[in-house]
């Protein structure tokens, strides 16, 4: 099956600080999402990205799917962007369907 | 609207006993599926439904366990027998379209088997 790596599988920075969080995937997909898991343990969507560049206030992401892989941009981090991101790649698995696949995650810590 | 939601929040059971998690995913979703988050393993899919009706179960680690969603609002998740390797956060999550933008999860079920 298609294999998805996330780096890097933990991050603590400095509130305030920027931070780049990538995704690799080992084939070609129909689209991806990134995900946020809170301390709490909700999972939240935050970008459906098959291609291209989108921006949701100070989070942002990239995706080129020619060259497999995906970037999640955080601003200006504060304490509440913690929690564990990750990237989910969708393929297609034989007659209408169609998989989600999720990378391992990579950790975020932000102190204050 | 309420979002998913999954019931009970925590489970803790022994070895053997019968395990039923619950789901009611969002109302008008299409999709509802049926995730596994272990340390070990990540993430997993087990099992979805499109239209209350089995898509893909291959997830689905072995006969001990069974999905069923007998309308658009309900579906139950069902181990039996439990085993202590089971433990782990079950999540539910429905989306109106499988390649829909977002895939809604519920907050999830911890189950610990001794």
């Amino acid at each position: 099956g298609i294999q998805v790596e996330q780096s890097p599988p933990d991050l603590i920075l400095q509130e305030g600080a920027n931070s780049t969080l990538r995704c690799n995937f080992s084939d070609s997909v129909n689209n991806l999402q990134w995900f946020h898991q809170n301390p709490w343990g909700q999972l939240i969507n935050l970008f459906y990205i098959p291609s291209g560049t989108k921006q949701n206030g100070r989070l942002s992401a990239t995706t080129v799917a020619t060259e497999r892989y995906s970037l999640l941009y955080i601003s200006s981090s504060q304490t509440t962007d913690s929690g564990v991101y990750f990237c989910a790649v969708e393929q297609y698995s034989g007659g209408s369907n169609y998989k989600l696949t999720f990378g391992k995650g990579t950790l975020l810590t932000v102190n204050p | 609207d309420a979002g998913v939601i999954q019931s009970p929040r925590h489970e803790v059971t022994e070895m053997g006993q019968e395990v039923t998690l619950r789901c009611k995913p969002i109302s008008g979703h299409d999709y509802l599926f049926w995730y596994r988050q272990t340390m070990m393993r990540g993430l997993e899919l087990l099992i979805y439904f499109n239209n209350n009706v089995p898509i893909d179960d291959s997830g689905m680690p072995e006969d001990r366990f069974s999905a069923k969603m007998p309308n658009a609002s309900f579906s139950t998740l069902k181990i039996q027998p439990s085993e202590p390797r089971d433990s782990a956060v079950y999540f539910c999550a429905s989306s109106l379209l499988q390649r829909n933008e977002k895939l809604f999860f519920g907050s999830g079920t911890q189950l610990s088997v001794l």
